[in-house]
């Protein structure tokens, strides 16, 4: 089955220790992307990815990190984790940038 | 800057039909596309408008006008299962990769 996956689906972790959150896709997309979700200001990127050890930043990359090491694997860093850093994230992977299939999210709580 | 607009809640009837806009200012365009996302759940594509002018997909129809930066959603014959948020999405550079969301639209159907 053609599908994004997410580990950790839920996470509770306090203010500055270093946690990984990974996505995997099995459809051999070359773009893959990190969104994070509030109320009321929808998905915002994070970074996004063309291929393999390409990477780009989005709109709110500050206090994360992305590697692209193989083309399946896309996982989002957060060396130091803040409370404002709480939020649901979704990882998503489309085959040239166009449609996007979404991870089913996880959800971070930071004490 | 870059900017997606569009309502934050629609209340429509069971069987009725519902037009839900959105209008966008930003850098680049691409294309734009609809997503659906019902509550805890991750974003399904609906739709990807590149040119001007009307998608029709079953019950759910697209609009787009390059020229004036707006598009709509048109939703005919509501069923329930419909409530879920519309999530407004433009490619904003002719890579694809940067991917712009509105806030969403929580549509809510009743019977």
């Amino acid at each position: 089955e053609a599908q994004v996956t997410q580990n950790p689906r839920y996470l509770i972790t306090v203010t500055g220790k270093k946690l990984t959150v990974t996505c995997s896709q099995n459809m051999n997309h070359e773009y893959m992307s990190w969104y994070r979700q509030d109320p009321g200001l929808g998905l915002r990127q994070i970074y996004y990815s063309m291929n393999v050890e390409v990477t780009d930043k989005g709109d709110v990359p500050e206090g994360y990190k992305v590697s692209r090491k193989e083309k399946r694997n896309f996982p989002l860093i957060l060396e130091s984790p803040s409370p404002n850093q709480t939020s649901l994230y979704f990882c998503a992977s489309s085959f040239q940038g166009e449609t996007q299939y979404f991870g089913p999210g996880t959800r971070l709580l930071v004490l | 800057g870059q900017n997606i607009d569009q309502p934050t809640e629609m209340t429509a009837t069971e069987g009725a039909i519902v037009q839900i806009n959105c209008t966008y200012q930003t850098s680049g365009f691409n294309g734009l596309f609809w997503y659906q996302q019902h509550a805890g759940e991750a974003p399904t594509f609906l739709s990807y408008n590149v040119l001007d002018g009307l998608e029709e997909k079953g019950r759910f129809s697209s609009f787009l006008s390059r020229s004036k930066g707006y598009s709509y959603l048109l939703l005919k014959e509501l069923q329930m299962k419909d409530s879920a948020s519309y999530l407004c999405a433009v490619s904003a550079d002719t890579g694809g990769f940067k991917t712009i969301f509105g806030a969403g639209t929580r549509l809510f159907v009743k019977a």
